[in-house]
This record gives C-alpha cells, sequence and structure tokens, in this order.
C-alpha cells in the first residue's frame, strides 16, 4: 500500500497546455510538498502546505499552482507550459514540518 | 555557492570498501536529512538527525552542528548501494521545514 502516490508517472505533453499531477498520501501527515528536480538531478522546493495552509512558495511562476482539497492530497496545476517545465516533480509528506519526509515516485513531465 | 555543498559529486569504489559522503551547510538547520535516489528514480530518506550520531544497518550518520557538517558512511558496500546520496538541511527559523538540497553525490560500488 503505496504511502505518498503520484499519478501520472510519466507526462508528455506540447506547449501551451495545462495539466496536473496529483498526489495522495495515506499516513495522516500535516505537510505536504512539491518539489522540482531538474535535468541535472538539483531538487528543489516549489511548495509546502500544512492543514492545507500554504506555508512555502519559492519564487515559483505564478503559472504553478498547487491546490489542497484536503491534508491527504496536494495537486498541481501547470498552466501555459513551457519547454522549461521539463523536469521529474515528486510530492511528500511529513507529520510536521521539521520531521522525516516520505515522498512519492515522481512524475517526470516532458513539455513538447 | 550552495548553501549545501556535497562532496564528492561522484564515487566509484569496489564492493566492500568504506565510503564517507560529506555535506557542508552555511544556513542555519532544524535538522539535516540524507536521502537516497535510485536509478529507477525514487527518494527514499534514510536519516533525519539534529544532533549526534545515527546508525541503521551498513549505514551511519554524523552531524557535528558546530562545524555545520555532516558525512554519511557506508560500510561494507555493496553493489546495491550504488544510487545518489543527497543530503537536505531542513531550515530553522521562520521558514523552517523548507529543505534546501545539496547536488548528490552518485555513488558506484563495482563488484
Amino acid at each position: 500500500d503505496t504511502a505518498v502516490s503520484q499519478t501520472p508517472k510519466y507526462l508528455v505533453t506540447q506547449m501551451g497546455n495545462d495539466k496536473s499531477i496529483k498526489c495522495e498520501q495515506n499516513l495522516g501527515h500535516d505537510t505536504m510538498y512539491w518539489y522540482k528536480q531538474d535535468s541535472k538531478k538539483f531538487l528543489k522546493i516549489m511548495f509546502s502546505y500544512n492543514n492545507k495552509e500554504l506555508i512555502i512558495n519559492e519564487t515559483v511562476p505564478n503559472r504553478f499552482s498547487p491546490k489542497s482539497p484536503d491534508k491527504a492530497h496536494l495537486n498541481l496545476h501547470i498552466n501555459s507550459l513551457e519547454l522549461g517545465d521539463s523536469a521529474v516533480y515528486f510530492c511528500a509528506s511529513s507529520r510536521d514540518r521539521v520531521t522525516e519526509a516520505f515522498f512519492g515516485q515522481g512524475t517526470r513531465l516532458t513539455v513538447v | 555557492k550552495n548553501e549545501v555543498e556535497q562532496s564528492p559529486q561522484n564515487l566509484t569504489a569496489q564492493e566492500g570498501e568504506f565510503i564517507t559522503i560529506n555535506c557542508s551547510y552555511s544556513v542555519g538547520i532544524s535538522a539535516l536529512h540524507w536521502l537516497q535516489q535510485h536509478p529507477g528514480g525514487g527518494i527514499v530518506s534514510l536519516f533525519m538527525l539534529s544532533s549526534g550520531k545515527k546508525k541503521h544497518g551498513r549505514l551511519i550518520a554524523t552531524i557535528n552542528i558546530q562545524e555545520k557538517h555532516s558525512s554519511l558512511h557506508i560500510t561494507a558496500s555493496h553493489p546495491r548501494d550504488s544510487a545518489v546520496y543527497i543530503c537536505a538541511a531542513n531550515a530553522g527559523g521562520t521558514s523552517y521545514g523548507k529543505l534546501t538540497f545539496g547536488q548528490g553525490t552518485i555513488l558506484t560500488v563495482h563488484p
């Protein structure tokens, strides 16, 4: 039973499209995150939510909008996709902001 | 210069060797994480520590808060240890919860 699950695992789409990546955790955690891993494998935080409230928004273009309908879900919507958005996006969760994080398997987004 | 620096960036070892990966950080932290990313892409948390030393099987993580330095050691390395190892600083203060990542260390263990 997967603790943090993301869908889809792979996403190929054309420039200009709007797409969503879904994330769900069944760990009962309060805090969820989105991270971006670029082509050089460098990870960077995008967003952090705690109890459905946005805590961290790291200078991400406003084409990216996270949405947390409940504590167990944090979805990522991306509008007007650009080539530079191609990356692997990881969702993660933790019990709170100072405890161990559990990662989803990642979503490889390719914009063509 | 990154706020979190790892060394070496690439490490090749023979099976059985003792391995050390280093991580230095310049930010204030509430905790330091060590993560493992396998070739398949998934990320697994290995350790989270804010002081001293932790051990899990053949893996040992240490941290020196005064020197802002952490090390990950692997004893009796095995080819299945081949992966990217990433340290991440969990920010303290008003940004706590924010993870700042090192650039990763690519470890290859040959049989």
